[in-house]
Order: structure tokens, then sequence, then C-alpha cells
């Protein structure tokens, strides 16, 4: 149950694309559709983003998208914005019946 | 509206145990798989434990498999974590949460564990 590999921090400047990306293995991305992202900011409890690799639930911005590769996972937020500013985590399901996150990444915009 | 009501966080010594609740409302408890994640201070998200909507199905984490117990009560819409021989490094809030599918999509705001001497 290793956890999956985020970068610790991404930056991009308001306008801007920036990805963060999410590479687990073939027990958990590799193998499985159900990669979910979460948003929390400080304080707060998550919130979730993108379920399903690249499904938005119903009153998140379509600046956000989801893809997959293989054995990695994307996030993808577009025409950045000041209210991005905030930690990001990914999670997927795995081969033993458990769910494993990613370490987290801390987005800041510039 | 759903919401996830956490409690029963508190301090505790090394080897102690605690249990935490959290109540349910604003939707169709007993048709949804639940779940606890914890976050340590200044860290990321680590999911803990799962439970199928009847119970058939319970999984752990291996950090607290042995250790940590969860369950349910359909009835009361309540979820539980019964922790025993706790360790510092339980130190986190423990959010409870729902499952949609396979994701989570309800989350509590987390009661705070102190495991400390």
């Amino acid at each position: 149950q290793s956890a999956l590999i985020q970068p610790a921090s991404v930056s991009g400047s308001p306008g801007q694309s920036i990805t963060i990306s999410c590479t687990g293995a073939t027990s958990d991305i590799g193998t499985y559709n159900y990669v979910s992202w979460y948003q929390q900011y400080p304080g707060k409890a998550p919130k979730l983003i993108i379920y399903a690799v690249n499904v938005r639930p119903s009153g998140v911005s379509s600046r956000f998208s989801g893809s997959k590769s293989g054995n990695t996972a994307s996030l993808i937020i577009s025409g950045l914005q000041t209210e991005d500013e905030a930690d990001y985590y990914c999670n997927s399901y795995t081969n033993s019946n458990t769910w494993v996150f990613g370490g987290g990444t801390r987005l800041t915009v510039l | 509206e759903v919401q996830l009501v956490e409690s029963g966080g508190g301090l505790v010594k090394p080897g102690g145990s605690l249990r935490l609740s959290c109540a349910a409302s604003g939707f169709t408890f007993n048709t949804y798989s639940m779940t606890w994640v914890r976050q340590a201070p200044g860290k990321g998200l680590e999911w803990v434990s799962g439970i199928s909507s009847r119970s058939d199905y319970i999984y752990y984490a291996d950090s607290v498999k042995g250790r940590f117990t969860i369950s349910r009560d359909n009835a009361k819409n309540s979820l539980y974590l019964q922790m025993d021989s706790l360790r510092a490094e339980d130190t986190a809030l423990y959010y409870c949460a729902r499952y949609g599918d396979y994701e989570i999509d309800y989350w509590g705001q987390g009661t705070l564990v102190t495991v400390s001497s």
C-alpha cells in the first residue's frame, strides 16, 4: 500500500494551465479507472473535484479535467485563478480492495 | 443535505483506546459504503478503513490492521471506529466520509485524535 506519487508543489500564473501528475502501479491506477482527485483548503475538509479518472461532479468548474495513461493519472487545471491555490490529492482503488492516496501537491498561483 | 458529524476524538496515552463515532444525515445511510480517512498534522491524507452498506465487506490499511475496528449501525445512521493499542503515529484528524461508487463524495469536518504521554 505505497502512497501514489505526486509532485510536492506546482505553481502557475493566473490564466495559465497546469498539470499535476499522480503515479501509481499496475495494482492500482494501471488496472482501475477509479481515480479521483480532491481539493483541500487549509483547515477545511477535502472536496471531490474529479472521479472515475475524468468525470466532474455537478458544480465543479469545467476548468478542472482529468486523464490517465498507464500507471499515471493527471489533473489539469486550465485558466488558473487565485482561488485554485490549495492542496490537491489523487486517490485510487487497489487490487487489495483498499484505497490509496497520493502524498499531495501544493498549488501556488503566482 | 448530506451531513457527516464526527465525535469521540481527544487526548489518549500510547497503548490506550478510543472510539470515534460519525452521525450521518441527509441521505439513505444503509445504501452507502462508508470510510475513515485520517490526516496527521501538516501531512497528507491516509485511507484508514472502509465498510460496505451491510457490513459484509470490511477493509483496513496495513498500518491499522489488527488494532482498529470499523463498524456501523444502520438503525442509528452511525459509523464507528474502535481504535486500540494507539501509537503516537496515529495522531491525526480523522474524517468520516461517504463513498459514491469508488470515490469519496462527501466528507465530515473531522475529529482530532492526539496520542501522547
